[in-house]
């Protein structure tokens, strides 16, 4: 079965600008979630959608933001784009949690 | 959240078992233990997980102690390809049971 897609895998933006990252998850699958990677503060959860309803949301500014579709797909945002939000950002998508995560090989943000 | 404490690293040799443990003295009583596996440039890998019970699966097994204070991920037969950064995580019941709060984990290396 296809796994957990994102797209782009790799994405250079300027500070102050705002980018879009897409997720598509396996098919069955209705709870999403985002993860933020950097070499200093590791894997951080930035939210979780289920059913087009963000469930849990983790210690990131209001900049972060995402939205989830009726098909599961999901999108994150970032607006106003630091030099600080450079990191590899995973998708994740599940059953229903207590099951295991299946992530994706997430999308590479440099912001220069 | 609960707190896991792991080995910053271990080593091994190809095929022989490997046992890699997690503590967690303040895991609640509907915390399941979760493992995971990052292999490089990849996302995590789910690997196992459970909650009072010994797990088995085609890829480890998880032994948890009766008191549920700490837990071991067993491979049975380590090779090249299970070099990776391993992470021990509690999820618990209600609405943290889909955020994994990923800790610096075990680095696992692999000697031929």
């Amino acid at each position: 079965k296809a796994g957990v897609t994102q797209t782009p895998r790799y994405l250079i933006k300027t500070r102050g600008q705002q980018v879009t990252l897409s997720c598509s998850p396996i098919s069955g699958h209705r709870s999403v979630s985002w993860y933020q990677q950097t070499p200093g503060q590791g894997l951080q959860f930035l939210f979780e959608y289920f059913s087009e309803t963000q469930r849990n949301k983790g210690n990131f500014p209001g900049r972060f933001s995402g939205r989830q579709f009726s098909n599961s797909r999901s999108e994150m945002n970032v607006s106003t784009l630091e030099l600080g939000d450079s990191a590899l950002y995973l998708c994740a998508s599940g059953v229903r949690g207590l099951d295991g995560y299946t992530f994706g090989s997430g999308t590479r943000l440099t912001v220069v | 959240d609960a707190k896991t404490t792991q080995p910053n690293s271990m080593e091994s040799n190809e095929e022989e078992p490997v046992h890699l443990p997690c503590n967690h003295s303040t895991i609640s009583g509907t915390d399941y233990i979760h493992w995971y596996r990052q292999l490089p440039s990849q996302g995590p890998e789910y690997v196992i997980h459970g909650l009072t019970s010994n797990v088995n699966n085609r890829m480890a097994s998880l032994a948890i102690a009766e008191d549920r204070k700490s837990s071991t991920l067993i491979l049975h037969r380590a090779t090249l390809r299970d070099a990776a950064v391993y992470y021990c995580i509690l999820a618990g019941s209600g609405g943290s049971n889909y955020k994994l709060t990923f800790g610096k984990g075990t680095l696992l290396t692999v000697n031929p």
